[in-house]
């Protein structure tokens, strides 16, 4: 989508390595989501901001880590503690309410 | 929490064909339900939405339809092209909770 930016489209991650994915938005949305996909699983909710300085746990969100300092910015940290990080990690964002929301084109993360 | 069923998960057609992919959802409070089409290696994309207090809305060949009481809701794509080949999810919530979607149908168009 316009105006979401997921850096970098494909990432490698060593045994042991925490990587972060990062995220950008300039649609001055207040909500942004990560949601981790997996085939035939279909998108599942990691974590969640509604507003700066805040965030809450999705449904899988054991080995990952989010911070949101600024309102254009929602990084994820996949840590070490995730053991099956090999997915399509997708960014989205959303104005509040019941509004729609939009997604980035998404990062590939793979283990070598 | 909210669940979402999608059914099918695969669903092939010739084209010009319709397809129609169903979805139901577990919690009486959500209210709002879009539908989103995947082409690989991309980001969802919003094709259609509809809020609870509509039974139907249709965008060109898109439809989308809502049985608040049956609690499921249907995608309908009429006179089909190889370009809707692609993922299409359908995604359920309440004002002030995430999205939760469902698990995807893989629509193939073939001409």
């Amino acid at each position: 989508d316009g105006g979401i930016t997921q850096s970098p489209k494909y990432l490698f991650r060593k045994e042991g390595q925490n990587v972060t994915l990062s995220c950008e938005q300039n649609l001055n949305h207040d909500a942004m989501y990560w949601y981790r996909q997996d085939p035939g699983q279909g998108l599942r909710l990691i974590y969640y901001s509604q507003i700066v300085n805040d965030f809450q746990k999705g449904d899988i969100a054991e080995g990952y880590s989010v911070s949101r300092e600024k309102k254009e910015s929602f990084p994820l940290t996949v840590t070490s503690a995730q053991k099956n990080p090999t997915a399509f990690y997708l960014c989205a964002t959303r104005q509040g309410g019941n509004q729609p929301q939009h997604f980035g084109d998404g990062t590939r993360l793979s283990i070598l | 929490g909210e669940n979402v069923e999608q059914h099918p998960s695969t669903l092939s057609v010739q084209e010009g064909d319709s397809a129609v992919i169903k979805c139901t959802y577990s919690d009486s409070a959500s209210n709002y339900f879009p539908w989103y089409k995947q082409e690989l290696g991309k980001g969802p994309q919003l094709i259609i939405d509809i809020r609870s207090n509509v039974g139907e809305k249709k965008d060109q060949r898109i439809a989308v339809t809502l049985n608040k009481t049956a609690k499921h809701f249907s995608l309908h794509i009429t006179e089909t092209q190889p370009e809707d080949s692609a993922v299409y999810f359908c995604a359920a919530n309440q004002a002030g909770t995430a999205l939760i979607f469902g698990k995807g149908t893989t629509l193939s168009v073939s001409s």
